[in-house]
């Protein structure tokens, strides 16, 4: 089963930032956090991962609390492009990706 | 620098059947991972390959095999085919227990 809970479905207006919540309560110390979005039918792609630290990539920032359980994907300047299905997995490196429901993200014109 | 590739894109199988899906990874990646996605769910992970082995199996029937050549491709097969098998086929790679990249998929129609 999946150790992160995502809302199920968010809007969001084009141009404006997406901040995507999860929550993983139970994440062990090895176990970094990690970001796949999926456009209709196509393969999942990789966005970003980080273990305690904020990341910042092309693509997104992602923030993690300081106690790891819970952490936001922020996408700044969200488009069309960007509506898909978000799977925040915690995932040790070792084992496989377990994924969960996500959030479908819809970007509003 | 070319991604995971998958062929074919599309297939359609009757019941009973046998079929083999294709993965080339990314270069430098050495491990290929499979996972099945039905419609509406998220990908659920079938096995995984390293140094032509399988190193970690997901809850699959024996029906689902594979292989892993030299060139660290892979092969997914799928045995007496059911209705139920109809899903999207992703293939990731990655270079040992690092970051998966996924491929576009198969999906595969059993009628």
């Amino acid at each position: 089963d999946a150790k992160t809970t995502q809302p199920p479905s968010m809007d969001c207006a084009e141009g404006r930032a997406a901040n995507l919540p999860c929550n993983h309560s139970t994440i062990s110390g090895n176990e970094y956090v990690y970001w796949y979005r999926q456009i209709h039918s196509q393969g999942p792609q990789y966005i970003i991962h980080g273990l305690k630290n904020n990341e910042t990539n092309e693509m997104a920032s992602l923030i993690i609390t300081e106690d790891r359980k819970s952490s936001t994907l922020i996408l700044p300047h969200a488009t069309l492009r960007d509506t898909a299905v978000y799977y925040c997995i915690v995932h040790p490196g070792n084992t496989p990706l377990v994924f969960g429901k996500g959030t479908r993200l819809s970007v509003i014109a | 620098d070319a991604g995971v590739t998958q062929s074919p894109t599309h297939l359609i199988k009757t019941r009973g059947q046998q079929v083999t899906l294709r993965c080339s990874p990314k270069s430098g990646h050495d491990t290929v991972s499979w996972y099945q996605q039905a419609l509406g769910q998220g990908p659920q992970f079938i096995f995984q390959y390293y140094e032509e082995e399988e190193r970690q199996r997901g809850n699959f029937p024996d029906r689902f095999s594979g292989h892993q050549f030299p060139n660290y491709s892979s092969e997914l097969n799928v045995n007496a085919l059911l209705l139920g098998d109809s899903a999207l086929y992703l293939c990731a790679s990655s270079f040992s227990f690092e970051t998966q990249y996924f491929g576009p998929g198969t999906r595969l129609l059993v009628l």
